[in-house]
């Protein structure tokens, strides 16, 4: 079993839906969280840090969920350009950051 | 400011070649680390380097090799190039517990 999980999807959701991603994990060392976008052919980039009080940044919003071991990713109002693969990544005690799956989401007008 | 540089972008092997990726970094960071993407798997850690002169295996280490060369490079080593080595390979680097910032990514394809 992997450490970090994630429903691969595809996620289908028309222009202006609101959409959750959750991504489970095993190790409850676990010391800090993040959600990352990449786009097709791209390098990930960090979209957003997850805090314990879970943090707002525009129409995203990230969760953490500590004693069930996940994060979340809310995305409200899709729009087209939100189309990607969502991969959140666990930083462990020893410093290893692991990945999961990722997610696709596909944004349709 | 290039940030994380990978070299070569694209390369097409012989199963028993053996080759070298390269990756450096401007950014002064400690840790670095090597990637591999495939399809449906996401990023599965190769090998991790926390600072100079050391370096830790992560998820999926067999078939290669790594140097942490100083500060800035880190080389991931293929011996004996195998075709389930096909991959996408990213270079990332961090500081502390600061994000990742990722290379552009090496294609490798191994026939």
């Amino acid at each position: 079993r992997k450490e970090v999980e994630q429903d691969p999807g595809p996620f289908n959701v028309p222009e202006g839906a609101t959409v959750a991603f959750n991504c489970t994990y095993s190790n409850s060392a676990s010391q800090s969280f993040f959600w990352y976008r990449q786009d097709c052919r791209k390098e990930p980039k960090l979209l957003m840090s997850v805090y314990s009080s879970g943090n707002e940044d525009g129409r995203f919003t990230a969760q953490l969920n500590r004693a069930s071991q996940y994060i979340s990713l809310l995305i409200r109002d899709s729009k087209l350009s939100d189309s990607a693969t969502y991969l959140c990544a666990v930083k462990n005690q020893g410093g290893k950051l692991i990945f999961g799956q990722g997610t696709e989401l596909s944004v349709k007008p | 400011n290039a940030g994380v540089t990978q070299t070569p972008k694209f390369q097409v092997l012989k199963t028993g070649q053996s080759m070298t990726l390269q990756c450096a970094q401007d950014m002064n960071h400690n840790s670095m680390y090597w990637y591999r993407q495939d399809p449906g798997m996401g990023l599965r850690l190769i090998y991790y380097s926390a600072s100079e002169g050391t370096t830790d295996k992560g998820e999926v280490p067999n078939g290669y090799n790594v140097s942490r060369l100083n500060k800035r490079e880190f080389s991931l080593r293929l011996e004996s190039a195998a075709p389930s080595q096909t991959s996408v390979y990213f270079c990332a680097s961090s500081e502390g517990v600061w994000v990742l910032t990722f290379g552009a990514g090496s294609r490798l394809t191994v026939l």
